[in-house]
């Protein structure tokens, strides 16, 4: 099982662009989570999803939008990126929401924006 | 919203024991995670506490009291590649798996 991957590893934007990340997991997960990791901010979560179809805001949403089209994947949007929104992203997903259902990290995408 | 404070940073010898300390406030509170997370690279599980009393696992164990909001990952027999930001994470009852993370202690293992 390859876990949770993410697709760019490394993307520099100018500002103003639009990109998308891509998160997979091949663990049968249903619930799926953005967060953001700034110096200093510890892990903040931006959307998440608690199956095929649904998504909800988490504490910093502004300018990201999310998709969830299939299970398996969770899809983070930019739609014009700022300076602000330079910053390691981590997908993460978990089996279940809720106590005891540890979530599984993947690698992260580290995101300049000029 | 969600206190959760720890330390910003800690030192230990190799071979030392060091005890990272996490306070929080939350409401529904439904247990408590620590990640390991070694420098460019994603975090990962170390334990998770919901009720009172030490869980213990390898060099690593992890407290919990619930009444005083307060945790504590104490890792043994210090190793070089213990060096990493420890993070301590809360859940909350009401938020479907939602988990609200500290800012994390960044841990520096001396030789």
């Amino acid at each position: 099982n390859a876990g949770v991957t993410q697709t760019p590893k490394f993307r520099v934007l100018k500002t103003g662009q639009s990109m998308t990340l891509l998160c997979a997991q091949d663990m049968n997960h249903e619930y799926m989570y953005w967060y953001r990791q700034d110096p200093g901010m510890g892990l903040r979560l931006i959307h998440y999803s608690v199956g095929e179809g649904t998504t909800a805001k988490g504490e910093v949403p502004d300018g990201y939008n999310v998709s969830r089209l299939k299970k398996q994947n969770f899809l983070l949007g930019l739609e014009s990126a700022a300076p602000s929104q330079t910053s390691v992203y981590f997908c993460a997903s978990s089996y279940k929401g809720g106590f005891y259902n540890e979530q599984f990290f993947g690698p992260g995408t580290r995101l300049t924006v000029l | 919203g969600q206190n959760i404070d720890q330390p910003t940073e800690m030192t230990a010898t190799e071979g030392a024991i060091v005890q990272i300390n996490c306070t929080y406030q939350t409401s529904g509170f439904n247990g408590l995670f620590w990640y390991q997370q070694h420098a460019g690279e994603a975090p990962t599980f170390l334990s998770y506490n919901v009720l009172d009393g030490l869980e213990e696992k390898g060099r690593f164990s992890s407290f919990l009291s619930r009444s005083k909001g307060y945790s504590y990952l104490l890792l043994k027999e210090l190793q070089m590649k213990d060096s990493a930001s420890y993070l301590c994470a809360v859940i909350r009852g009401s938020t479907l798996g939602r988990l609200y993370f500290g800012r994390g202690t960044q841990l520096t293992v001396w030789p």
